[in-house]
């Protein structure tokens, strides 16, 4: 079963706003990564943040963490057309030496000139 | 470096037909993963390996098998495949939890159909 829902499932903005992706998950967690993926393509890991940390900032990328509400959101501020892409949350649950990680359903971002 | 490499990119089999999807990375990683991904479902995992020598079943196991046949290379095998497979698979790779790596780096994909 999925561990994380993320909402809203497509997003349509024009370049320059902000993009803002939620994902809601179930159980306890070490971490909560973002992924990109672009169409056809493989996943490509954007940011983790640590199940004791609220917020984390990279580049133009900010993610909060609410252990709980078991939440989570990604910004993407002043977006580009490259931007355009879908994005995952993925929960990570550690099991002695293996680290497997849960993904949501993700949103379709697309951005627009 | 290559990082992780999946062949084929794409496969056409018939239901019944058996295949293995092949992967390697070239990060000197102790896991590997294999995952589905269908429209509208996210990805799942199917197997992992925690390290070389070890396998085991993710969430939607049923209907494949694994072999990590060396430190670099994870493949994955279809006995007898059926529409239901019909999915992109990726394959991912991740360093030691020692040193504190999370992240997994993933394949390109390898876009299956059956028919």
């Amino acid at each position: 079963s999925q561990q994380g829902e993320e909402d809203p499932q497509a997003l349509s903005i024009q370049e320059g706003e902000n993009a803002t992706m939620n994902c809601s998950y179930k159980t306890s967690i070490n971490n909560l990564q973002w992924y990109r993926q672009n169409s056809g393509r493989g996943l490509v890991h954007l940011i983790l943040i640590r199940s004791n940390e609220r917020e984390k900032h990279s580049g133009r990328l900010r993610v909060t963490l609410d252990t709980s509400k078991k939440s989570s959101s990604l910004l993407i501020t002043a977006s580009r057309a490259a931007d355009t892409a879908s994005y995952f949350c993925a929960t990570v649950v550690n099991t002695g030496t293996a680290s497997k990680l849960t993904f949501g359903t993700g949103t379709r971002l697309q951005v627009t000139l | 470096n290559a990082g992780v490499t999946q062949t084929p990119k794409f496969q056409v089999l018939k239901t019944g037909q058996s295949m293995t999807l092949q992967c390697a990375q070239d990060m000197n990683h102790n896991s590997m993963y294999w995952y589905r991904q269908d429209p509208g479902m996210g990805l799942r995992l199917i197997y992992y390996s925690a390290s070389e020598g070890t396998t085991d079943k993710g969430e939607v196991p049923n209907g494949y098998n694994v072999s990590r046949l060396n430190k670099r290379e994870f493949s994955l095998r279809l006995e007898s495949a059926a529409p239901s497979q019909t999915s992109v698979y990726f394959c991912a790779s991740r360093g030691s939890m020692l040193r504190g790596s999370d992240t997994q780096y993933f394949g390109p994909g390898t876009r299956l159909t059956v028919l």
